[in-house]
């Protein structure tokens, strides 16, 4: 499995909204609903905020969706906050795990 | 709580071995599969493998099989990471990160659609490898 495409920087203003895309193939992103996300601070480990797609785990604020269309799926923060400032890596079962390349969010 | 603490930093030359380790506490240890990932130094997220701490069976990225090898101690709750022969190019930080679900098994074989997430994660432990 190759690396799944993310941008490698995405910027907001705090309040506003914005969305970081997932490319990946019909074999893996498009074929299972088995994509999660990872927020990870400089110098931490990363954190998870989305699962199968779309689910948030305990503690993650609504302002994190997750979803997916054809072979390209989604991570929208909306609300921005400074603290939301991190990378992003989303993540794609179908059989082993692929990490995409990473996006990195900057609060303006 | 649900708690993976990874042991220390370590400084290593090529060729020598090296063993890291993952403590886990907060569930049954034996009940859910953990994995390891590798990130480079400035760079994203790599799946090395995975085991099931129960029987010990492991699945490794076909990017590390052969170069790493993946065990648990069960009498520790604790799992490991080692290189018989480090390179320079193994200077990174690894993070262990038990599976979020339990898999499903159709006779002999497993499908990890519903346990296909990483949480939580431990610290990391940041290897170098320099002469």
């Amino acid at each position: 499995q190759s690396a799944l495409t993310q941008p490698r920087s995405v910027s907001g203003s705090p309040g506003q909204s914005v969305t970081i895309s997932c490319t990946g193939t019909s074999s893996d992103v498009g074929a299972y609903d088995y994509v999660s996300w990872y927020q990870q601070h400089p110098g931490k480990a990363p954190k998870l905020m989305i699962y199968d797609v779309s689910k948030r785990p305990s503690g993650v604020p609504d302002r994190f969706s997750g979803s997916n269309s054809g072979n390209t799926a989604s991570l929208t923060i909306s609300g921005l906050q400074a603290e939301d400032e991190a990378d992003y890596y989303c993540c794609s079962y179908a059989g082993s795990w692929v990490f995409g390349g990473g996006t990195r969010l900057t609060v303006l | 709580e649900v708690q993976l603490v990874q042991s220390g930093a370590e400084v290593k030359k090529p060729g020598e071995s090296l063993k890291i380790s993952c403590k886990i506490s907060g569930y049954t240890f034996t009940s859910y599969w953990i994995g390891w990932v590798r990130q480079m130094p400035g760079k994203g997220l790599e799946w090395m493998g995975i085991i099931y701490a129960g029987d010990s069976d492991t699945r490794y990225s076909p990017s590390f099989q052969g170069q790493v090898i993946i065990s648990v101690d069960k009498s520790s709750n604790t799992a490991h990471l080692q290189w018989s022969s480090l390179k320079a190019s193994d200077t990174a930080m690894y993070y262990c990160a038990r599976l979020g679900g339990l898999p499903q098994w159709f006779g002999d074989l497993v499908s990890f659609g519903t346990a296909n997430w990483f949480d939580p994660w431990g610290q990391g432990t940041l290897v170098t490898v320099s002469s």
